[in-house]
């Protein structure tokens, strides 16, 4: 099946740029969506199909997909951006849609 | 408001069975594929089943597959997730989640992404 690899965790300053990187063989034919998970929530989508964010998303989220790496860019981090991240794409392999194994992001 | 509510889960014996449901209400049900998504404690995100909107089209991980199914009552605008010969490897929050995509047709897009989640339902698999 399709791996898909992210770090486990990154670290950010406030009003920096954080970035997260999901890794993946050809990643850059697949369609890549981002999710925001806080404590104890449901997973929230921040970015679909690379780039497009959902209605009532921030600016300051942005995604891009080149090569072998899809990439969740959060500009000026704020407190309140600290969660799991967790990047998806669909496999043709096994005909199902998967998950990379999420990033913690913290602001710090 | 488009809102996805989970029921079902509770504590079961290894071998057993649960059904989960999934009552939706705020969208046209019929015209968007659903998912199933789990999350094991302090673990990550797992794709459990998609089901088309109505032409009949279901996949599942290979982690459920023959064990678990998926299915849906549009005329009830509700999900559910049959699940037979639990272990508890299946110990989980279960998470309903809505594709973006809209089809009339009732089909899917394999590739769409979640953009609607219920609050989940805890399956917790335990003799």
């Amino acid at each position: 099946s399709y791996v898909l690899t992210q770090p486990p965790s990154v670290s950010v300053a406030p009003g920096k740029t954080a970035t997260i990187t999901c890794g993946g063989n050809n990643i850059a034919s697949e369609s890549v969506h981002w999710y925001q998970q806080k404590p104890g929530q449901a997973p929230v989508l921040v970015i679909y199909d690379d780039s497009d964010r959902p209605s009532g998303i921030p600016e300051r989220f942005s995604g891009s997909n080149s090569g072998n790496t899809a990439t969740l860019t959060i500009s000026r981090a704020e407190a309140g951006d600290e969660a799991d991240y967790y990047c998806q794409v669909w496999d043709s392999t096994s005909d199902h849609r998967v998950f990379g194994g999420g990033t913690k992001l913290t602001v710090l | 408001e488009v809102q996805l509510v989970e029921s079902g889960g509770g504590l079961v014996h290894p071998g057993g069975s649960l059904r989960l449901s999934c009552a939706a209400s705020g969208f046209t049900f019929s015209t968007y594929a659903m998912n199933w998504v789990r999350q094991a404690p302090g673990k990550g995100l797992e794709s459990v089943s998609t089901i088309s909107g109505s032409d009949g089209r279901t996949y599942y991980a290979d982690s459920v597959k023959g064990r678990f199914t998926i299915s849906r009552d549009n005329s009830k605008n509700t999900l559910f997730l049959h699940m037979n010969s639990l272990s508890p490897e299946d110990t989980a929050i279960y998470y309903c989640a809505k594709d973006r995509h809209y089809y009339e047709s009732g089909s899917l897009k394999r590739d769409d992404a979640f953009d609607i989640w219920g609050q989940g339902t805890m399956v917790t698999v335990s003799s």
